[in-house]
């Protein structure tokens, strides 16, 4: 079944304890993105990666880290974690970020630092 | 930066009644995307506009994109409660940009 995974789909941490919120697809994506969901707020785009080794900031990069080794994942990086970074995370990906391609949405991850 | 407005931000309806979420950009889109996220799910593809002034439908869906590339509407006939969930429209500027989404209008129905 092609689909988009993230680990882990909940999460309670405190703030400063490094983490790390895995992505992996199976549908040979070049495109990979990560966003974050917050209420009033939408989504919006922390990093993107146009294919392995190509990663870029998006609109609200600060903070997270992100790495491309391999095409089917993509993990997002907190180093220091902060409570403003109390969210619900989505990794999503597409074919290609060029061209006019739909974007897969893994399930979520929800995360609270407290 | 680049905005996709998008509103309203809550709609409550009537089960039965129709619903409409509207969608603008200050900018010419290269093409719209439209998204629905039932409760406690994530974003699920809907469907696609590319051409000026185009208009698809799927069953009680009705979704349009304006003549100037800049505005989309997603409209709902006689909603269900299946209908329940945010729905996002996302634009893209040139087929190189990413997709900016809109905040989502929230449409609850009642029974």
């Amino acid at each position: 079944e092609a689909q988009v995974t993230q680990n882990p789909r909940y999460l309670i941490t405190v703030t400063g304890k490094k983490l790390t919120v895995t992505c992996s697809q199976n549908m040979n994506h070049e495109y990979m993105s990560w966003y974050r969901q917050d209420p009033g707020l939408g989504l919006r785009q922390i990093y993107y990666s146009m294919n392995v080794e190509v990663t870029d900031k998006g609109d609200v990069p600060e903070g997270y880290k992100v790495s491309r080794k391999e095409k089917r994942n993509f993990p997002l990086i907190l180093e220091s974690p902060s409570p403003n970074q109390t969210s619900l995370y989505f990794c999503a990906s597409s074919l290609s970020r060029t061209d006019y391609y739909e974007q897969y949405f893994g399930p979520g991850t929800r995360l609270t630092v407290t | 930066g680049q905005q996709v407005m998008q509103i309203p931000q809550y709609q409550h309806v009537q089960e039965g009644e129709d619903f409409t979420t509207y969608c603008n950009s200050s900018t010419t889109l290269s093409n719209i995307q439209w998204y629905k996220q039932r409760p406690g799910g994530h974003p699920v593809f809907l469907i696609q506009l590319v051409k000026s002034g185009e208009v698809k439908k799927q069953k009680r869906l009705t979704f349009q994109f304006g003549e100037a590339k800049k505005n989309s509407s997603l409209h709902i006939t006689a909603t269900q409660t299946t209908d329940v969930g945010t729905y996002f429209c996302a634009g893209r500027k040139g087929s190189q940009g990413n997709l900016i989404f809109g905040k989502g209008t929230k449409l609850s129905v009642k029974p």
